[in-house]
């Protein structure tokens, strides 16, 4: 089983600029998953980000990058130029590497002012 | 990217009757489905695991016999919740696993009177 933290429930980013989100986890497992997911208002999930464990390489994904320390159990997102349509709840998530289910932190709502 | 939809997107029902939300993997065949419950502004909530073929594995203090869960084939999941109350109202997602990722449904909202 994994368990995810979120401490910041809220973050607020000038548009063009870059914020930071949080993420640290506690697993049991060897092999694992990294996973962040976006949630605009319309609530339906988006995935931003997958890392796997196993890969020392940080994941990009155009303007979204991880930050993965995995002695640290850290896997923060970085959101670069940020654009209006960024603003929404963001989850970070774990799952071990045979086992298909996602534990979820608290989420962070991040607001993209103009 | 694999499509999940559900249906349906919204429903009313009063109190003490059951409804049955679908929910269906278009474009892959998933063994395993998910069943989540979200409060606004809250995290997902975990309800139950759906194997194809097989009885669901629900979560800890979720009631099975109110949250019934079928998986009849590689494409569809369906939750039926039973005898609803207004405390049932809730956001639910649904989501199907291809190897090591889930692909979310657009979510259903329940609101019962």
């Amino acid at each position: 089983a994994q368990t995810v933290t979120q401490s910041q429930p809220e973050m607020s980013v000038q548009e063009a600029e870059t914020v930071t989100l949080s993420c640290t986890y506690d697993t049991s497992e060897s092999d694992y998953y990294l996973f962040w997911y976006k949630q605009p208002p319309s609530r339906q999930m988006i995935l931003v980000i997958r890392q796997e464990a196993y890969k020392q390489q940080n994941a990009t994904e155009n303007r979204f990058s991880v930050n993965f320390q995995k002695a640290a159990k850290s896997f923060s997102l970085k959101i670069s130029d940020s654009q209006l349509g960024d603003a929404a709840m963001y989850f970070c998530a774990c799952s071990g590497f045979n086992d298909y289910k996602l534990s979820f932190g608290a989420g962070t709502t991040v607001t993209v002012r103009a | 990217g694999a499509v999940v939809s559900q249906h349906p997107s919204w429903v009313i029902c009063k109190s003490g009757t059951s409804v049955k939300i679908e929910c269906r993997s278009l474009d892959f065949q998933a063994t395993t489905m998910f069943w989540y419950r979200q409060f606004p502004k809250q995290s997902l909530m975990l309800m139950a695991t759906s194997n194809e073929g097989s009885k669901a594995t629900y979560e800890q203090g979720v009631e099975k016999d109110k949250f019934l869960i079928n998986h009849a084939s590689l494409t569809l999941s369906t939750l039926t919740v039973t005898s609803a109350h207004p405390e049932d109202s809730s956001f639910y997602i649904c989501s199907a696993a291809d190897r090591y990722e889930q692909y979310f449904g657009p979510g259903t909202r329940l609101t019962v009177t």
